[in-house]
């Protein structure tokens, strides 16, 4: 089944201490993207990337990282999590042709 | 920059009813839109998406968006409701940056209730 797939879905960490939010697809796609989504806000973009090794920021790129080694692969590094990114995060992919993302279940963390 | 205006923050219609979501966006050329559905729990489902040509554009579930240009509006509508389609619906617009990279700027969603 062609799909994004997130890990872990939940997640509570405590100020400070480095955590990775991990995404994959199957689908040989081009493009990855990260999103938060916090209410009354949709969906931010956090950051992108449109192959192996090209990455660049979004709109809400301060307090995270990413690296895309693989083309599968595209994950998220809070190294220092604070409270304001307790958040609904979600991974996205498409292919360079087709502007529709497909959108991974979510991963709700919580820094407390 | 691109931008997203989804101005009903919550709407509620009863089962078999009409029903219309409306979708403004700001974007100096010719966009990409599109809807996207959440159900609770869950990630965002593509329902449709316009690129270009016809302005009415048909999607699943049953839903359609028509797509107007002097109006910068992409509004989407189903003609007759059922209570599986209570969840929360993104419009957003797609915009191709400086360098080949994309982004996909999202509305602040609008929470379909349907009474039974």
């Amino acid at each position: 089944e062609a799909q994004v797939t997130q890990n872990p879905r939940y997640l509570i960490t405590v100020t400070g201490k480095k955590l990775t939010v991990t995404c994959s697809q199957n689908m040989n796609h081009e493009y990855m993207s990260w999103y938060r989504q916090d209410p009354g806000l949709g969906l931010r973009q956090i950051y992108y990337s449109m192959n192996v090794e090209v990455t660049d920021k979004g709109d809400v790129p301060e307090g995270y990282k990413v690296s895309r080694k693989e083309k599968r692969n595209f994950p998220l590094i809070l190294e220092s999590p604070s409270p304001n990114q307790t958040s609904l995060y979600f991974c996205a992919s498409r292919t360079a042709l087709n502007y529709g993302y497909t959108f991974g279940s979510g991963t709700r963390l919580t820094v407390v | 920059a691109q931008s997203v205006t989804q101005p009903d923050i919550h709407i509620t219609v009863s089962e078999g009813a009409s029903l219309e979501l409306r979708c403004n966006y700001s974007y100096g050329a010719t966009p990409y839109l599109f809807w996207y559905v959440q159900s609770p729990g869950q990630g965002l489902q593509l329902l449709l998406k316009y690129f270009s040509g016809d302005t009415l554009v048909q999607g699943i579930k049953g839903f359609e968006a028509e797509f107007k240009r002097s109006q910068s509006s992409f509004n989407l509508r189903k003609p007759s409701v059922h209570w599986s389609d209570a969840a929360e619906y993104f419009c957003a617009v797609g915009a191709i940056l400086t360098g080949g990279g994309n982004k996909l700027t999202f509305g602040t969603g609008t929470q379909l209730k349907v009474e039974l």
